[in-house]
């Protein structure tokens, strides 16, 4: 079973201040990674993709990239309260008919006090 | 607003009932999916559809039943649920098909309730 992990919090930190989710995925062979954020209430929409190991940045967001640790985070930089949401991981797995598909984890909810 | 429109927002159905949810792109995209997700569980992949064609279903009971007449057209069908099916029923879409650099444009669900 094709798994992604991530601590379903809730994470809470001070407007300011670094936000670091992590997630781990159990397939080493998994190619992309992505995170997605949804707010309350809403769908989940797209902010980061990573592929290769090292850092891939977009503003205040940094997505981590470890293949050797199957290990993944977002780094969420000067946090603003517009960034509560829950943040889902996902990385694709290539199933047994050969065909790619996204495995999400839970999500880590995300709350930035003022 | 992504392009992808899901109608109802909102249902409750007995579990005798049948009823259709309805999802439409707008974005030129080839693939479309239904995703499930309930309370403190993972979204849940059910199907996808690449042009047209079914190309993944991921061993969903039968009351649920998916139709794709066109590629900026899907339907999930739903007969005789259970109240444990009561959940975000998200629709995507993407441009070419399950690919790993593929981005999904997620509609904003249909919230279902069964009593």
């Amino acid at each position: 079973q094709k798994e992604v992990e991530q601590n379903s919090g809730p994470l809470s930190v001070p407007e300011g201040a670094i936000a670091s989710l992590n997630c781990t995925y159990s397939d080493r062979g998994s190619q992309s990674f992505f995170w997605y954020r949804q707010y309350s209430g809403k769908s989940p929409e797209l902010i980061m993709s990573i592929y290769s190991n090292g850092d891939q940045e977009d503003g205040r967001f940094t997505a981590q990239l470890n293949k050797a640790s199957q290990y993944v985070s977002l780094l969420i930089r000067d946090s603003q309260p517009s960034d509560s949401a829950t943040y889902l991981c996902a990385a694709s797995f290539i199933t047994q008919g050969g065909s790619e598909k996204l495995v999400f984890g839970k999500g880590t909810k995300l709350t930035v006090n003022p | 607003e992504t392009g992808v429109t899901q109608t109802p927002r909102h249902l409750v159905m007995g579990m005798t009932n049948k009823k259709s949810l309805k999802c439409e792109q707008h974005l030129g995209h080839n693939a479309m999916y239904w995703y499930k997700q309930s309370a403190k569980k993972p979204l849940e992949l059910m199907f996808v559809y690449s042009l047209e064609e079914r190309v993944e279903n991921n061993s969903v009971p039968s009351r649920f039943s998916p139709e794709c007449p066109n590629s900026s057209h899907l339907f999930l069908h739903l007969h005789t649920l259970q109240p444990e099916d009561s959940a975000l029923y998200l629709c995507a879409s993407s441009l070419m098909g399950p690919a790993t650099n593929e981005k999904l444009f997620f509609g904003s669900g249909t919230q279902l309730s069964v009593l």
